[in-house]
């Protein structure tokens, strides 16, 4: 089974700054990655897949890079409902979730 | 407008069986993938398997093969998620998500959740 390992576990950024999140996977799953954002009593909600493809209706402020075993979402410029929970999830073979970020407010 | 209701949360004791609901409404049900996903007491996100109702190929997380059935009803437009003798451990919120159609296991539209207790 592959494992998804996401970093930092919370992170702590200003509102209006850049939000950088990484998650790595135990062997290479091409573009096959997608992001999700959750909100406290929220189910979540898809913000990327295929590495860097916002879904529908998601703001261009969130962007996500990276192939094969590195990826990264970034959040250009913080808004104050975007604190919240991230997790990546890798579907190269199924799926697995990474174990979430949490991005609180600095 | 695209939605996934999901039946009530449910309290049950351990060595009992339970079957949730997915109930899926504008969209053609038997033309995505349905996925189930387990969120325990403060913890991460954790994929399940997922089945596509229009054959009822279904796929499994090792982690979860053996533990639980995915089953669907496209008469009803309905998936399941069912267990035959449940643990405490399995006390969890369960949400059912639709498959995004470039990347199946992924999912871009969510129920509500069904929130499992199971005591001992």
């Amino acid at each position: 089974e592959i494992v998804m390992t996401q970093s930092p576990a919370t992170l702590s950024v200003s509102p209006g700054e850049r939000a950088t999140l990484s998650c790595r996977a135990s062997q290479s799953v091409s573009s096959n990655l997608a992001w999700y954002q959750q909100k406290p009593g929220q189910a979540p909600r898809l913000l990327i897949y295929g590495a860097s493809t916002r879904a529908t209706g998601i703001p261009a402020r969130f962007s996500g890079s990276g192939s094969g075993t590195e990826f990264t979402l970034t959040i250009s410029s913080l808004q104050s409902e975007d604190f919240a929970v991230y997790y990546c999830q890798q579907y190269n073979n199924l799926g697995t979730f990474g174990q979430g970020t949490k991005l609180e407010i600095k | 407008e695209v939605q996934l209701v999901q039946s009530g949360a449910e309290v049950k004791k351990s060595g009992e069986s339970l079957k949730i609901s997915c109930k899926g409404s504008g969209y053609s049900f038997t033309s995505f993938w349905i996925g189930w996903v387990r969120q325990m007491p403060g913890k991460g996100l954790e994929w399940m398997g997922f089945i596509y109702p229009g054959d009822s190929d279904t796929r499994y997380s090792p982690s979860f093969q053996g533990q639980v059935t995915i089953s669907a009803d496209k008469s009803i437009s309905t998936a399941y998620l069912q267990w035959s003798s449940l643990k405490a451990s399995d006390t969890a919120m369960y949400y059912c998500a639709r498959g995004v159609v470039a990347a199946p296991p992924t999912f871009d539209y969510w129920g509500q959740g069904t929130l499992v207790t199971v005591s001992s």
